[in-house]
């Protein structure tokens, strides 16, 4: 089946510094990805919208210069953690659609917990 | 805009006892409903899901939903759980036609031997 590679699982950063998160789509071609984070004991809240080749479509309240999304090609999409502060700590979680539209398959990763110290 | 309430946060059960996790949404359009599970350090994997149709849908280890649009829920079911049941389970809505998910808080399942 559809499998979606996210990397790295865990990632702990100084103050200030920018951290990148890849997620890949390993046996099938990703047009859309979307990155959603995950806070503690709460939903998973949609950050964007990546589409390959074009800008990627951000959600009310989600800074686009500190949340850095690049889909480059049909298989990897980034996320790039601007001047990371504590307050950006959470776990990250990217999805891809693989099925055709109306068949809503969606495959996700495996999260990457980021810690800001 | 669509909205998801899981009221259990935590679900612990002994195990071969049925179990039923709650879900209810709000929408304001036609939704498709959707249950994804994930275990310890692992994605979410989609265990279940309405489109149309019956509504009662099932998963191929032993999980059933039932779509109550008077109600508006999608509860989650299952008549006899096992240990590898365990995991964490979320409730998801997409409006039709629309490519977003919007996810419940979770609900941890803990099968007690």
């Amino acid at each position: 089946g559809a499998v979606v590679s996210q990397h790295p699982s865990r990632v702990i950063c100084k103050s200030g510094t920018s951290v990148k998160i890849e997620c890949r789509s390993l046996d099938f071609q990703a047009t859309t990805m979307f990155w959603y984070r995950q806070f503690p004991k709460q939903s998973l809240m949609l950050m964007a919208t990546s589409n390959e080749g074009s800008k990627a479509t951000y959600e009310q309240g989600v800074e686009k210069d500190k949340f850095l999304i690049n889909h480059a090609s049909l298989t990897l999409s980034t996320l790039t953690v601007t001047s990371a502060h504590p307050e950006d700590s959470s776990f990250y979680i990217c999805s891809a659609k693989t099925g055709p539209s109306g068949d809503y398959g969606y495959t996700f990763g495996s999260g990457t917990r980021l810690t800001v110290v | 805009a669509q909205s998801v309430t899981q009221l259990d946060s935590q679900v612990p059960v002994f195990e071969e006892a049925p179990v039923e996790l709650r879900c209810n949404y709000s929408s304001s359009v036609s939704v498709y409903l959707f249950w994804y599970v994930q275990y310890p350090n692992q994605g979410l994997q989609l265990l279940l899901k309405y489109l149309s149709g019956s509504t009662l849908v099932e998963s191929i280890n032993g999980f059933e939903a039932e779509f109550n649009k008077s109600q508006t829920s999608f509860h989650l079911r299952k008549p006899s759980v096992h240990i590898s049941d365990t995991a964490e389970y979320f409730c998801a809505v997409s409006d039709r036609g629309a490519n977003n998910l919007f996810f419940g808080t979770g609900t941890r399942l803990t099968v007690i031997p």
